[in-house]
């Protein structure tokens, strides 16, 4: 079975500084996706970026970067240049590449602080 | 326009009462998701549609009885539910419901029961 890993249940940054977050998922699968996802508190769920297993660049949106290692199944988030607006629950997720539905397996989040 | 709505946002109701949830998308996404979250926790899945026909049941209690009454819009029927049952219950859409698909989520319907 798929599990997600996040090892760090709380994280804080300062302001403007840069923080990464670490997510490590196991499967036997060798296509699938990866996900995080970022829920700031009582707003809704969005997706921040997202990685398909066969493409080794890592991607990257904005202040938003990965460091997908597929060997080693890690997939680390990096906020640069943090703003208050980061401050969430942020998510990693994993998904099997069906051409029908498959379940979205979640990590148990990691709550993130950013510090004025 | 990449939105989900939900309705209501706060619900309170008694064990013995009959709510709905609502949940409304118009990006033609034909795959329409229930989850429950609990406080500080991933959210779980509970059902998944499927071109509006039911094709996945965590096995979910009966007293959850969803419905997909066309493409844009879900339900989530509540009847005798218990105080455990107290949750943000989301809802999310994608475009058809395979591969890596993005979901798209709504903003939630914060249930307490009592």
């Amino acid at each position: 079975a798929q599990t997600v890993t996040q090892s760090q249940p709380e994280m804080s940054v300062q302001e403007a500084e840069t923080v990464t977050l670490s997510c490590t998922y196991d499967t036997s699968e060798s296509d699938y996706y990866l996900f995080w996802y970022k829920q700031p508190p009582s707003r809704q769920m969005i997706l921040v970026i997202r990685q398909e297993a066969y493409k080794q660049q890592n991607a990257t949106e904005n202040r938003f970067s990965v460091n997908f290692q597929k060997a080693a199944k890690s997939f680390s988030l990096k906020i640069s240049d943090s703003q208050l607006g980061d401050a969430a629950m942020y998510f990693c997720a994993y998904r099997r590449r069906k051409t029908s539905y498959d379940k979205v397996i979640f990590g148990p989040g990691t709550s993130l602080s950013v510090i004025p | 326009d990449t939105e989900v709505t939900q309705t209501p946002k706060h619900l309170v109701m008694g064990m013995t009462n009959k709510k709905s949830l609502k949940c409304e998308q118009h990006m033609g996404h034909r795959a329409m998701y229930w989850y429950k979250q609990k406080a500080k926790k991933p959210p779980e899945l509970m059902f998944v549609y499927s071109y509006e026909k039911l094709s996945i049941n965590e096995s979910v209690p009966s007293r959850f009885s969803p419905e997909c009454p066309n493409s844009s819009l879900l339900n989530l029927h509540l009847h005798a539910l218990q105080p455990e049952d107290s949750a943000l219950y989301l809802c999310a859409s994608s475009r058809s419901g395979g591969k890596g698909e993005t979901q798209y989520f709504g903003p939630g319907t914060r249930l307490l029961v009592l």
